[in-house]
């Protein structure tokens, strides 16, 4: 079946350093998504990327979906401790219609 | 308020019994998930449902079974054939599919079953 990997499975920063995770297929994708897990909490969506190329970005958090569509990154900006979470991407599975969850990448921050 | 309710948070059992795990939402959406979580781990899914009364196996479906006899409710029964069913498990419901894909799904608080 479909798989998707995302790297790297943690990552540690200093308050105020960049982070980015990355999404990556073996196949063409339709669409991606991506959400967020706070420690303790529940995943909670945070964009949709559908176009080749899509760049989107929600203040310090930028969302790219790559050229051939196989790919994708959320990178943020300048961290802060309310971005400690886990951060998941998910894809269409196409005709089973349910989402393929990435093993997600844990992000902590230290003040 | 709309949303996804779980219930209960937190849940203890003894091995050897089956156990049912509620999901309620009141968003109006026609698809249903379930969701198991370990420690450390991603989210596999258990089972989903698109509409009312019909429902399908999701990667990880041994050992657990559903309902889908109302749009709001999807409840999950963890049953004594589960190996290991001691995790996290999480609710979650969307619109449906897109012409490109997926709606957002939108996920209840969770339970945290624990069986020993």
């Amino acid at each position: 079946g479909q798989q998707v990997m995302q790297i790297p499975q943690y990552q540690h920063v200093q308050e105020g350093e960049d982070f980015t995770t990355y999404c990556n297929s073996s196949t063409t994708l339709s669409n991606i998504q991506w959400y967020k897990q706070r420690p303790g909490g529940h995943p909670v969506f945070l964009i949709q990327l559908v176009k080749s190329g899509e760049v989107k970005k929600q203040k310090r958090l930028t969302f790219q979906f790559g050229e051939a569509k196989k790919n994708s990154s959320l990178h943020i900006t300048a961290t802060q401790t309310t971005d400690v979470g886990t951060y998941f991407c998910a894809v269409y599975g196409g005709a089973t219609n349910k989402l393929i969850f990435g093993t997600g990448t844990l992000l902590a921050v230290q003040p | 308020d709309g949303g996804i309710t779980q219930s209960p948070k937190y849940l203890f059992r003894k091995e050897g019994q089956n156990v049912t795990l509620s999901c309620e939402q009141n968003l109006n959406h026609d698809a249903m998930y379930w969701y198991r979580q370990d420690p450390g781990q991603g989210l596999r899914l258990i089972y989903y449902s698109q509409i009312v009364n019909d429902f399908q196996k999701g990667d990880i479906a041994e050992g657990y079974s559903v309902s889908r006899e109302k749009k709001e409710s999807f409840p999950l029964t963890v049953t004594s054939a589960q190996k290991n069913p001691t995790a996290f498990y999480l609710c979650a419901s969307n619109k449906g599919t897109t012409f490109s894909g997926s709606y957002e799904q939108y996920f209840g608080p969770g339970t945290r079953l624990t069986v020993t």
